[in-house]
Order: C-alpha cells, then sequence, then structure tokens
C-alpha cells in the first residue's frame, strides 16, 4: 500500500457542488500539506498543518477549506466548486530529518475537473 | 515576477547526453534547495537536496546551487530513457517544508 493515500483518484463534478478530497497516510508523520498543480505554474502549497491542532493558510488558500481528522487524516473541501479550481491536487506529508531536511512525500494526486 | 522560475522546456535529449536543468530564485533568504522529479500520473519525488551552496552528487545526478547568483542546476549524465519525467526546483527558506516549486522542466530522453 501507498505511503500517502489520496481519493479519489479523479473527479469530474459541477460548478457550485461541494468536493471533499481526502488523504491518509501511513508514515506517521506530523506535518501534511496539500498543493496545487496547474500546468505552467508548478506546485502551490493551498495549506498545511503541522499537528492535529495545528491548521494554516499556505500561498492560495481561498476557496479552500480542511480538515485534520487525526494525525494520519487530513481533507480538504471545496465548499462551492467553480471552474478554476480544476488541476490536479496533491496531499504530502513530512517530518524533519536529522540532517535537517524537511522531505516531504507526495500521494498520487487527485485530478479534479469543475464543469 | 515568481520567486523560482524554471524553463518549461519541453526538453528532448538523445539517450547518454548530459542533461542540465536549471532554476532562478529572488529571495536570498533561501536555504534549502530541492530537486522533485514527477513520472506521468504519479506525484512528486524527492531526488536531490542541497542546503546553502555547493555541489552534491548522487550516482548520475548533481545538483548545485549558486548563492551569489541565485542559480540551482541539476546536471544527469548518460542520461537514460528512464529518467523521462517532468522536474521540478523548489526551495524551503525556514525548512518547514512550505516549498516553492518552479514550473517543471518536461525531459524526454529518446532511445
Amino acid at each position: 500500500d501507498a505511503d500517502v493515500t489520496q481519493t479519489p483518484r479523479n473527479r469530474i463534478t459541477k460548478t457550485g457542488k461541494r468536493i471533499m478530497l481526502e488523504c491518509s497516510q501511513t508514515k506517521g508523520h506530523d506535518r501534511m500539506y496539500w498543493y496545487r498543480q496547474d500546468p505552467g505554474l508548478g506546485l502551490r502549497l493551498i495549506y498545511y498543518s503541522f499537528d492535529v491542532k495545528d491548521i494554516n493558510k499556505g500561498e492560495i488558500s481561498d476557496g479552500y477549506s480542511v480538515s485534520r481528522q487525526a494525525q494520519a487524516k487530513f481533507s480538504l473541501s471545496l465548499e462551492s466548486a467553480i471552474p478554476n479550481q480544476t488541476a490536479l491536487y496533491f496531499c504530502a506529508t513530512s517530518k524533519p530529518g536529522a540532517s535537517g531536511a524537511n522531505v516531504l512525500t507526495f500521494g498520487a494526486g487527485s485530478r479534479l475537473t469543475v464543469l | 515576477q515568481k520567486e523560482v522560475e524554471q524553463d518549461p522546456g519541453p526538453l528532448s535529449v538523445p539517450e547518454g547526453a548530459i542533461v542540465s536543468l536549471n532554476c532562478t530564485y529572488s529571495n536570498s533568504a533561501f536555504q534549502y534547495f530541492m530537486w522533485y522529479r514527477q513520472y506521468s500520473r504519479k506525484g512528486p519525488e524527492l531526488l536531490m537536496y542541497t542546503y546553502s551552496s555547493g555541489n552534491k552528487e548522487d550516482g548520475r545526478f548533481t545538483a548545485q546551487v549558486d548563492k551569489s547568483s541565485k542559480y540551482i542546476s541539476l546536471f544527469i549524465r548518460d542520461s537514460q530513457p528512464s529518467d523521462s519525467a517532468t522536474y521540478l526546483c523548489a526551495t524551503d527558506s525556514s525548512n518547514t517544508g512550505k516549498l516553492i516549486f518552479g514550473q517543471g522542466t518536461t525531459l524526454q530522453v529518446k532511445p
């Protein structure tokens, strides 16, 4: 099984619908992140959480919300989806290493299309 | 201006070629520099990580950071078709995992 699992892998929805993307991890990492990837723009940080009681906005949080249900679970919600939220969404986890590096482990991605 | 700029390519090279991938960044506070590789329909995976300036080598891959010119490079020697992927440079000013990514360069290595 994958260390970081995202569901669903693909989703097509309509404008105005509420959508939830879920992420679960088995790495035991405290830190979790949601990134969005768009062609020509790279990955951009939406929200991040350093532990269960810690939630922080990233670069592009407008239109999104998150919930950290447990150390292993971090979900991303779009309350009212709009077409420009069509993108590839990645969940990632990290734990600072002995070398000091904060290496991210990414899930396989959730492709969302908003019509 | 994006904080990290990367030529998106695509870049196509013959098998065995030396590949040079580059990024520039604007904030001198960035201390941690990473290269991630992303295969089609997969999430990015860490390829190499460097702290501050200097070189780091891992097999056929060499990462180079020049903080004086704010330039990040990844060199791939003896490139293989299996190296065909998108390569993303990233920086982290405070080692929190709040990475700032370049746009990614798509590389194709032809047999």
